[in-house]
């Protein structure tokens, strides 16, 4: 059962460089999400998804992309890196329909933009 | 908007006694969800226990008890003989009934020590 995982676990980027951060779940969850912890922020979402080919702005959008043709993955995007997005990044899913609403998470990635 | 406040950002129990984590919320919905999640070092979050906002009867899970006042706002975490590994990061967080916008909205977490 390997649930909702995260890759890489860690990467080190540079300014201006185009990263991808992967998430992929093998619970067929209808619902994805992109979240971000920062420090004295808790966790805010980026993107959400609410099925394959549909996805839509959280919180904190700007500078990233994402993109889901399949539902089992979500990938997020940096086109274009900053050091303002050096953060943990966490991935979470959850099904459909009532009693569905728990979200799981994913181990992280820890990214930081020199 | 939706909002969470965890007002305390640490707080520290004796190993075997009893914790409580504070959270309120603001919402005008009437139905919703309410959860807390554990971050232990290894920066997972792990699901402690969750609460739906049309129940009256307190959430329970083994030593995890919550104290839900909906007409206060208020979702309080209880934590009975407290044990070495309950020593993490907590997080209230608050979910609209669902439906396609099923964002999860945190507090911003409360780090918990456990003394021996």
């Amino acid at each position: 059962d390997a649930g909702i995982t995260q890759s890489p676990r860690y990467k080190i980027t540079e300014t201006g460089r185009q990263v991808t951060l992967m998430c992929h779940q093998t619970w067929s969850h209808s619902y994805m999400f992109w979240y971000r912890q920062d420090l004295g922020h808790g966790l805010r979402l980026i993107y959400y998804s609410a099925a394959a080919d549909i996805t839509d702005k959280g919180e904190v959008p700007d500078g990233y992309v994402v993109s889901r043709s399949k539902t089992e993955n979500f990938p997020l995007t940096l086109e274009s890196a900053t050091r303002s997005q050096t953060s943990v990044y966490f991935c979470a899913s959850s099904a459909a329909g009532d009693g569905q609403e728990t979200q799981y998470f994913g181990p992280g990635t820890r990214l930081l933009v020199l | 908007a939706q909002t969470v406040t965890q007002s305390q950002p640490e707080m520290s129990v004796q190993e075997a006694e009893t914790v409580t984590l504070s959270c309120t919320y603001d919402t005008s919905e009437s139905d919703y969800y309410l959860f807390w999640y554990k971050q232990p070092p290894s920066r997972q979050m792990i699901l402690v226990i969750r609460q739906e906002a049309y129940k009256q009867q307190n959430a329970t899970e083994n030593r995890f008890s919550v104290n839900f006042q909906k007409a206060a706002k208020s979702f309080s975490l209880k934590i009975s003989d407290s044990q070495l590994g309950d020593a993490a990061m907590y997080f209230c967080a608050y979910r609209s009934d669902p439906g396609a916008n099923s964002k999860l909205t945190f507090g911003k977490g409360i780090t918990l020590s456990v003394r021996p």
